[in-house]
């Protein structure tokens, strides 16, 4: 267990749909990063949070959004959902810049 | 364009034999990070090298980031079957705030 918590672990649902997914940050971790894992992209970075404010965005799509709240787990909202957006997606959480922390993932199947 | 480039992107060996990974980019970055990612899990930390020139040992992993901090290295000695895996490196550019990926190696070890 690396103390990151992420669900579900995974999700199936239709194109055009809306999903949350969710993640609890290792105790003490202010900054909450989201990641895309595909076999052709590798990890790509979506967005960072620390201390409940946006700190960074990556290549976010405007269909995807974010939010961290104040006993810091964040969520990860997708809509509008299309097969490409199918994927692994890991939060990962740190104290510092360096040595994230990452969970294991929700696994995204959109048919 | 993949800021960090990984080679070789498949390595399949016998136990016992000595490999090496690499990262290059041409950027500077001012740490670098590898992690060891298995099937249905989240990549682990393995080392943080922050220092040109710096180099870690890890039991049979030997760490290196390059004197310009724009490539690094990890050789491992007599590979085990256990350090099958993909082996990730992540960046840090001295702007940001959030780590970059490489795409990753895989590496297969039989016995």
């Amino acid at each position: 267990d690396s103390g990151v918590t992420q669900t579900p672990k995974h999700l199936i649902t239709a194109t055009g749909q809306r999903v949350t997914l969710r993640c609890s940050p290792r105790s003490g971790d202010l900054s909450v990063y989201w990641y895309q894992q595909s076999l052709d992209q590798g990890l790509q970075f979506l967005i960072q949070y620390y201390n409940g404010e946006e700190r960074a965005k990556g290549n976010i799509l405007e269909r995807f959004s974010a939010q961290q709240f104040p006993d810091l787990h964040s969520e990860l909202n997708l809509s509008s959902l299309e097969l490409g957006d199918s994927a692994l997606y890991f939060c990962a959480s740190s104290s510092y810049n360096y040595g994230y922390t990452f969970g294991s993932g929700t696994r995204l199947t959109v048919v | 364009t993949q800021l960090l480039e990984q080679s070789p992107q498949f390595l399949s060996i016998q136990e016992g034999e000595n490999l090496t990974v690499y990262c290059n980019s041409s950027s500077v970055f001012s740490s670098l990070q590898w992690y060891r990612q298995e099937p249905g899990e989240g990549p682990v930390l393995l080392v943080t090298v922050v220092t040109g020139g710096e180099v870690k040992k890890l039991k049979r992993l030997t760490f290196q980031f390059g004197d310009a901090r724009k490539d690094s290295s990890l050789h491992i000695t007599a590979a085990q079957p256990g350090d099958t895996g993909l082996y990730l490196c992540a960046g840090l550019r001295p702007a940001g705030t959030a780590l970059i990926f490489g795409k990753g190696t895989t590496l297969s070890v039989s016995s």
